[in-house]
């Protein structure tokens, strides 16, 4: 049982180019987001998807796209990074909505740099 | 939208002292309040949850207690450990028409335990 895989860990970018962030769990959630971490700024969400079929913006959304592939798998596409885009990128998966909330489980984080 | 607030930003106790973090909330509809550790380079973790319809809640040398009159709740851990440092967050989380639980975290709490 791995829980929530975010593939890749590290990532160096250069301006303009683009990428995709993987991210896969195995838990049956029916929720899945998406969240940079700063410095001194805590968790910001970029995109969430309460359930399959469905995504919406968060607090940060400028500059990134998602999609949610099937039950299992959400992606985060970055179509012309910027060094603003420089972060850490959690993947979180939880329960959904009507069934409760017993809190995220996170993925292991991607560092990213944009030069 | 929900503001939550988060003090100390950083904290230093000696080995076997307790330590306690203050959250604030702004929507008194907020009903789920989970706090995470996230160790340096690690992914964040729930460590302890509480319900708006509970005051305390203890989990061995954890606990957090919830005052929903002035829209506040903290995180006491007692016996410190050096394994206690890490970053914590503390989040406000509530249900909106369609079911969907928002989530808004705290910007951390840096705590150092000094052997």
């Amino acid at each position: 049982n791995a829980g929530v895989t975010q593939t890749p860990k590290f990532q160096v970018l250069k301006t303009g180019q683009s990428m995709t962030l993987q991210c896969a769990q195995d838990m049956n959630h029916n929720s899945m987001y998406w969240y940079r971490q700063d410095p001194g700024m805590g968790l910001r969400l970029i995109y969430y998807s309460a359930s399959e079929g469905t995504t919406d913006k968060g607090e940060v959304p400028n500059g990134y796209n998602v999609s949610r592939l099937n039950k299992r798998e959400f992606s985060l596409r970055l179509e012309s990074a910027a060094p603003s885009q420089t972060s850490v990128y959690f993947c979180a998966s939880s329960l959904g909505p009507g069934q409760g909330f017993y809190g995220y489980t996170f993925g292991s984080g991607t560092r990213l740099t944009v030069v | 939208g929900e503001n939550v607030e988060q003090h100390p930003s950083t904290l230093s106790v000696q080995e076997g002292d307790s330590a306690v973090i203050k959250c604030t909330y702004s929507d008194s509809a907020s009903n789920y309040f989970p706090w995470y550790k996230q160790e340096l380079g690690k992914r964040p973790q729930l460590i302890i949850d509480i319900r708006s319809n509970v005051g305390e809640k203890k989990d061995q040398r954890i606990a957090v207690t919830l005052n929903k009159t002035a829209k506040h709740f903290s995180l006491h851990i007692t016996e410190t450990q050096p394994e206690d440092s890490a970053v914590y967050f503390c989040a406000a989380s509530l249900t909106d028409s369609g079911g969907y639980q928002k989530v808004t975290f705290g910007t951390g709490t840096k705590l150092q335990v000094i052997p």
